[in-house]
């Protein structure tokens, strides 16, 4: 198994500001992932994050919005920039562990007032 | 390209009486399908997968789903329902063959009534 620590838990930001949220693995991963959960939704992909290079972006999220670190294999950051109220949402990291299973860290709750 | 459905935004069921949440997908190649819940304010939990072998795989929480090839579902069952299973539960597929990124369905919120 893989033990997240996401940080923070929860934030209220002002709009135009930015938030970088960190996701801490206890074991070296290969793949790392950051979602959003939108109020009320279900999950979506924002980007694979790729160590050593950058991130890998799904449709609809771009890198200036949306900037992502991986320095190692148990550490990355993403940081929501430019903030406006649409932003607010339950951002969660994930990784997958040698035996495929994926664990997600307890989430980022996010408001943008 | 890949999708999952959950056509039931919730189910209700009595506590002790069987639950099912009904999950079907669309992938090319074989996929990997996996359950997730997610409690209140809290992360999601991973409950079981299914990558190869045998259809019926069990979880976390006495929790079982069934791989179904012809039908392209994977529904999560449990034989006696808790109050405490009350929860938003998540089915996720995931394409081998295109890294290791989730699709997820929208979610079913079950209800489990003492």
């Amino acid at each position: 198994s893989a033990v997240i620590s996401q940080k923070p838990s929860r934030d209220i930001c002002q709009r135009g500001t930015s938030l970088t949220i960190q996701c801490q693995v206890d074991s070296q991963v290969t793949m790392m992932f950051w979602y959003r959960q939108q109020p009320g939704q279900s999950l979506t992909l924002i980007a694979t994050a790729n160590q050593g290079s950058e991130a890998t972006y799904e449709s609809g999220f771009v890198i200036d919005k949306f900037p992502i670190s991986r320095p190692n294999l148990t550490f990355s950051t993403l940081t929501v920039s430019n903030m406006s109220p649409e932003d607010s949402s339950i951002y969660l990291c994930s990784v997958i562990t040698p035996g495929e299973k994926l664990f997600f860290g307890s989430g980022t709750q996010l408001s943008v007032l | 390209a890949q999708s999952v459905a959950q056509p039931e935004d919730q189910v209700n069921v009595a506590e002790g009486n069987p639950l099912t949440v009904k999950c079907t997908y669309s992938v090319s190649g074989n996929p990997y399908l996996f359950w997730y819940v997610q409690y209140p304010n809290r992360g999601l939990q991973f409950l079981l997968k299914y990558i190869t072998g045998d259809n019926l795989v069990k979880g976390s929480y006495g929790f079982e789903a069934e791989f179904n090839k012809s039908q392209t579902s994977f529904h999560l069952k449990k034989p006696s329902a808790l109050v405490s299973d009350s929860a938003l539960y998540f089915c996720a597929v995931r394409d081998p063959n295109q890294g290791g990124k989730l699709i997820f369905g929208q979610g079913t919120e079950l209800s489990v009534k003492p």
